[in-house]
């Protein structure tokens, strides 16, 4: 069965400070992996994926995730952290087929930005 | 292009009264999920739903039911609410084939069960 693992369920970061958010996964077939971030009493947005080529995927706002296979890890990072990030952040896997539309998430991860 | 949409975005219900929540998807997509969220569990997945067919279905009991109708908006059901019921249901819509799972999420419904 497929799981995922945020290490880290509160992270704190002053502003400019790099952004660090982990998570290792386990699945017995080729996974395909997502972060979202989650506002405030709001749904869940897509800030990037990894499916296949490329190992290190960019998204929007500036956000990336490096895809190791020989560390079952799909961390996320932001170089720069804005007091707009302060937000709740899964990572979430899915079944690396094509139709495979359940994700099982991450715990979440909260990011807090320090002025 | 319209994003997900969900109706009611607030309820509150009685234990032992059911309730059925609503889910427009992106026009042009042929899947639906339904996602729950609470503080204790997190986000679990309830089932998907594809060209009005239930591809998918996660461990919840039989009191959750959805369908979905031929134009793709769903429809999911909970009978006999109970207090521990209550939590943010998301639901997302995806091309549904071929597109490495991209779930595209609504704002959710919120349910009080009291």
């Amino acid at each position: 069965a497929q799981s995922v693992t945020q290490l880290g369920s509160h992270v704190s970061v002053s502003e400019g400070a790099l952004v660090l958010l982990r998570c290792n996964y386990s699945s017995s077939v080729p996974p395909y992996l997502f972060w979202y971030v989650q506002y405030p009493n709001q749904g869940l947005q897509l800030l990037l994926k990894y499916t296949t080529g490329a190992t290190l995927v960019k998204g929007i706002n500036g956000f990336e995730a490096e895809f190791k296979k020989s560390e079952t890890s799909f961390h996320l990072t932001k170089p720069s952290a804005h007091m707009s990030d302060a937000a709740e952040y899964f990572c979430a896997v899915s079944e690396g087929f094509a139709g495979a539309q359940k994700l099982v998430f991450g715990q979440g991860t909260r990011l807090t930005i320090n002025p | 292009k319209a994003g997900v949409t969900q109706t009611p975005r607030y309820l509150i219900k009685t234990r032992g009264q059911q309730v059925t929540l609503s889910c427009s998807p992106i026009s042009g997509h042929r899947s639906v999920s339904w996602y729950q969220q609470t503080p204790g569990q997190g986000l679990q997945f309830l089932f998907e739903y594809f060209s009005e067919t239930q591809r998918n279905k996660g461990n919840f009991p039989g009191r959750f039911s959805g369908r979905q109708f031929s134009n793709s908006r769903s429809e999911m059901n909970v009978s006999t609410l109970e207090l521990g019921d209550s939590a943010l249901y998301l639901c997302a819509s995806s091309l549904g084939a071929g597109t490495g799972g991209e779930q595209y999420f609504g704002p959710g419904t919120r349910l009080t069960v009291t």
